[in-house]
């Protein structure tokens, strides 16, 4: 089985200043690892992925994240806030590599705010 | 390219009644997923098909709830009679086995609320 924690539900950085996301996983097997973002009034969208290869993966809209197996963390950064990052973001794992199903266990999100 | 689409956007009904709702992948996926999002809870995963075929139903919450998938295009998903605890956001995914890509692309959603 597969979990995913996502630690504060709502995180609130000023403009400019870095941004920290995080995000522990559980997994029985090699995961895959996801950063998803929701806009209002829209669909999910991929933000990057973990899948194998370089630890340090680097995504769309200048953010980023770090696979760290020892610590089973993702934590998602992007070292300055600006106004349009304000969403919620979603952290996930698959089992793809083991089981061949990309099915996607989700965490709880966490919304984003930007302070001007 | 169009992304995912999902009908209707919201739909209010009330306890007892049926509901479908319907999502049109991008064309050529062949995998289609279901997820729902209980209100400050995590998106959960319902179902997966592959074409038309059902791949996986593990997370279909009980028998009021029935997925298809005809031709392997658009899918329905209906909830018949549905519970206040079924209220919640419905999202659909899509995803293309050959690119090995691994992602997934969602659409809006469709938020359910049952009164």
């Amino acid at each position: 089985a597969q979990s995913v924690t996502q630690l504060g539900s709502h995180v609130s950085v000023s403009e400019g200043a870095l941004v920290l996301l995080r995000c522990n996983y559980s997994s029985s097997v090699p995961p895959y690892l996801f950063w998803y973002v929701q806009y209002p009034n829209q669909g999910l969208q991929l933000l990057l992925k973990y899948t194998t290869g370089a630890t340090l993966v680097k995504g769309i809209n200048g953010f980023e994240a770090e696979f760290k197996k020892s610590e089973t963390s993702f934590h998602l950064t992007k070292p300055s806030a600006h106004m349009s990052d304000a969403a919620e973001y979603f952290c996930a794992v698959s089992a793809f590599p083991t089981f061949g199903n990309e099915k996607l266990t989700f965490g709880t999100g966490t919304r984003l705010t930007i302070i001007p | 390219e169009a992304g995912v689409t999902q009908f209707p956007s919201h739909s209010v009904i009330e306890k007892g009644q049926t509901v479908t709702l319907r999502c049109d992948p991008i064309s050529g996926h062949d995998n289609l997923y279901w997820y729902r999002r209980v209100m400050g809870k995590e998106i959960k995963f319902l179902l997966h098909f592959v074409k038309e075929s059902k791949q996986d139903e593990s997370g279909m919450p009980n028998n009021r709830f029935l997925a298809e998938r005809t031709g392997g295009t658009y899918s329905t998903l209906k909830v018949q009679p549905a519970e206040l605890e079924d209220s919640g956001v419905y999202f659909c995914a899509s995803s293309q086995d050959r690119d090995k890509t691994y992602e997934q692309y969602f659409g809006p959603g469709t938020r359910l609320t049952v009164t």
